[in-house]
């Protein structure tokens, strides 16, 4: 899988925008990039995955360059409950492909 | 229940001792994995069943670890004679199917062992 490359952390104030960048200069032709967040002393949590296309769903937005080397995922409209670590993560897609995570970004939503 | 179900949430054992973590997937999921979570760190994957067939446990850290899922839905991971580098969260994860294209995993709340 390929390997990818987030900032540790950053800060975003409530109801502001958070974009969150993510490097995957290696990825393959077939290999999808997915975002999970893990909210403390929870289980990773599946937020949006894309391919090349960019994705938009309940949660969040995926924009992926045109060259696929690096994609950011933006909340809207960020609040308290965002605050988690977000993991940006290069893998085949299926149920059946384990995930590589990283250390991923520390977000801190402040008011 | 509808999500991922693991227990214990915690477990304290003392170096040596063996121990149990269980893993109740959502029904109907083929596919289930275990990571292992270090503090401060990214799950890092331990090993992938379809159904009750093993077919990846590349990341096992030793044979003192091993998993099962004998009839295709709970699973469980052992772990004998634990080491204080044991010490972590283990995470199951279970996905509805192997190949489709939007199947995402669903993550447990994990099983935080503390090794004494």
């Amino acid at each position: 899988d390929a390997k990818t490359t987030q900032p540790p952390s950053m800060d975003c104030a409530e109801g502001r925008a958070a974009n969150l960048p993510c490097n995957h200069s290696t990825i393959s032709g077939n290999e999808y990039v997915y975002w999970y967040r893990q909210i403390h002393s929870q289980g990773p949590q599946y937020i949006i995955h894309g391919l090349k296309n960019n994705e938009t769903n309940e949660m969040a937005s995926l924009i992926i360059t045109e060259d696929r080397k690096s994609s950011t995922l933006i909340l809207p409209h960020a609040t308290l409950r965002d605050t988690a670590v977000y993991y940006c993560i290069v893998s085949l897609t299926g149920g059946g492909n384990k995930l590589t995570f990283g250390t991923g970004t520390q977000l801190k939503v402040e008011l | 229940g509808a999500g991922v179900s693991q227990s214990p949430r915690y477990k304290v054992a003392k170096r040596g001792q063996d121990v149990a973590l269980r893993c109740d997937p959502i029904s109907g999921h083929v596919s289930l994995f275990w990571y292992q979570q270090a503090l401060g760190q990214g799950p890092e994957f331990l090993t992938y069943f379809q159904n009750e067939a093993q077919l990846d446990k590349s990341g096992l850290p030793s044979d003192r670890f091993f998993a099962e899922r004998p009839e295709g839905s709970v699973s469980t991971l052992k772990i004998q004679r634990t080491q204080q580098e044991d010490s972590a969260v283990y995470l199951c994860a279970s996905s509805l199917a192997v190949t489709d294209m939007n199947t995402e995993a669903f993550f447990g709340q994990g099983t935080r062992l503390t090794v004494v």
